[in-house]
């Protein structure tokens, strides 16, 4: 069984500029979460994707927004980038359907906006 | 809105020594309570999850405790070892998808 993975597993942007990143979700589940862990913090929930649709989000701006495929991998994408976005970017995959199910998290995507 | 707190931030302990460490959430209408180990650099890793009707789980040298009534979990990790140094999260979603995380307690196990 395939865990969650996640590309690229580091990334140098310059302020203004835009980024995506990917996640691949674990077999046989079909809900993904984005997180954004800054250093010496606790991740904070951006959104999440439910079968291909939105399915909840935090308090983040709309420069930062998602994908879901119908194979049920994920991507963020993060416009005009800011100095504050850099950061550990984690993605998480859960089973659906089962409330309060155990997430699996991906190694993460470490962004640096300089 | 859920607040979660770890307190202490650190913790640094002698190898064999038992490893008590806490976490503590605002809104006890929890779905359940997870604790996760992120190794620096690195993704979280699960260890265990505690359903809101549970009060303990226990997995190997880990024991996870729920009160919800004081807004309580703690995490027991018996005869520490050094590769059990880590930052160790606790997470209290107040519904089924948006995990709020406390900040971490990095413990060091010292050989």
């Amino acid at each position: 069984e395939t865990g969650v993975t996640q590309s690229p597993t580091h990334l140098i942007k310059t302020r203004g500029q835009q980024v995506t990143l990917r996640c691949s979700s674990q077999s046989g589940h079909n809900t993904v979460s984005w997180y954004q862990q800054a250093l010496g913090q606790g991740p904070q929930f951006i959104f999440q994707y439910y079968r291909e649709e939105e399915n909840g989000r935090g308090n983040f701006p709309p420069r930062f927004s998602g994908l879901q495929f119908p194979n049920y991998s994920s991507e963020l994408n993060v416009n005009a980038l800011e100095l504050d976005d850099s950061a550990l970017y984690l993605c998480a995959s859960s089973p659906g359907g089962e409330r309060g199910g155990t997430q699996y998290f991906g190694p993460g995507t470490r962004l640096l906006v300089l | 809105k859920q607040e979660v707190t770890q307190i202490p931030a650190a913790l640094s302990v002698p190898e064999g020594e038992n490893l008590v460490l806490n976490c503590s959430f605002t809104d006890s209408a929890i779905y359940n309570l997870q604790w996760f180990r992120q190794d620096p650099g690195k993704g979280l890793t699960s260890l265990l999850l505690i359903q809101s009707s549970q009060r303990e789980q226990t997995s190997g040298r880990l024991n996870a405790s729920l009160d919800k009534s004081s807004g309580r979990s703690t995490l027991y990790i018996a005869a520490s070892q050094p590769g059990d140094s880590a930052t160790y999260l606790c997470a209290a979603p107040l519904n089924d998808y948006k995990l709020s995380f406390g900040a971490g307690t990095t413990v060091t196990v010292r050989a």
